[in-house]
């Protein structure tokens, strides 16, 4: 059963540029949340969808957007890049929430230069 | 709201020693879920245990277990018996229930070095 797959692996950016970045959770699971990991900031939420509805959003700025799509994919959109954006970014899919538990992907380390 | 706190930052071990992981969280909700993830460098978050608040029972998985104490609010994770493999940073989370349960509030993390 393949696992949670996040493309691409890495990405250097320049400032004020926009981002995207993809999430492909494991079959048959309709939930996929986002995180950010930082060093000063350690692991936080961005957001999670389910069946194509945003159902939690964490405090980040409007510039952090995403979507899910029908099969369940989800992309996440970082617009006007800065450079703390710079991070490693982490999908993570579960059936249905943390009932079941969620599996992380490898993420995509995101620099902003 | 909902806090973890990792107050080890940093634990290096020589292998084959004991070592304990300490995680207290918060939470005012009566039913949670608790997790132990490992993050090796490669940067995947690994599961490794899933624990719901009113299973108190403590667990063990070959040289990996759990003490979980809701008197204390602590989830501590000990690994017996270390080895250099086990070096990693390692996380303590906490879900909610409801629409809690769509996120991971995580710990900072430990960073755990196993020396030869």
């Amino acid at each position: 059963k393949a696992g949670v797959t996040q493309t691409p692996r890495y990405l250097i950016k320049t400032r004020g540029q926009q981002v995207t970045l993809s999430c492909s959770p494991i079959s048959g699971h309709r939930s996929v949340s986002w995180y950010q990991q930082t060093p000063g900031q350690g692991l936080q939420f961005l957001f999670e969808y389910f069946s194509e509805t945003q159902r939690n959003k964490g405090n980040f700025p409007g510039r952090f957007s995403g979507r899910q799509f029908s099969n369940s994919r989800s992309e996440m959109n970082v617009s006007t890049l800065e450079l703390g954006d710079s991070a490693l970014y982490l999908c993570a899919s579960s059936l249905t929430d943390s009932r079941n538990g969620y599996t992380f992907g490898s993420g995509t380390r995101l620099t902003v230069v | 709201a909902q806090k973890v706190t990792q107050a080890q930052t940093e634990i290096s071990v020589v292998e084959k020693e004991d070592v304990t992981l300490d995680c207290v969280y918060e939470t005012r909700d009566t039913t949670y879920y608790l997790f132990w993830y490992k993050q090796p460098p490669s940067g995947e978050l690994v599961f490794l245990i899933r624990r719901n608040s009113f299973d108190e029972q403590n667990e063990i998985s070959g040289r990996y277990s759990w003490n979980f104490q809701k008197s204390t609010s602590s989830f501590n994770f000990t690994i017996t018996a270390s080895q250099v493999v086990d070096s990693a940073v390692y996380f303590c989370a906490l879900s909610e229930a409801g629409e809690g349960a769509q996120k991971l509030v995580f710990g900072q993390g430990t960073r755990l070095t196993i020396n030869p």
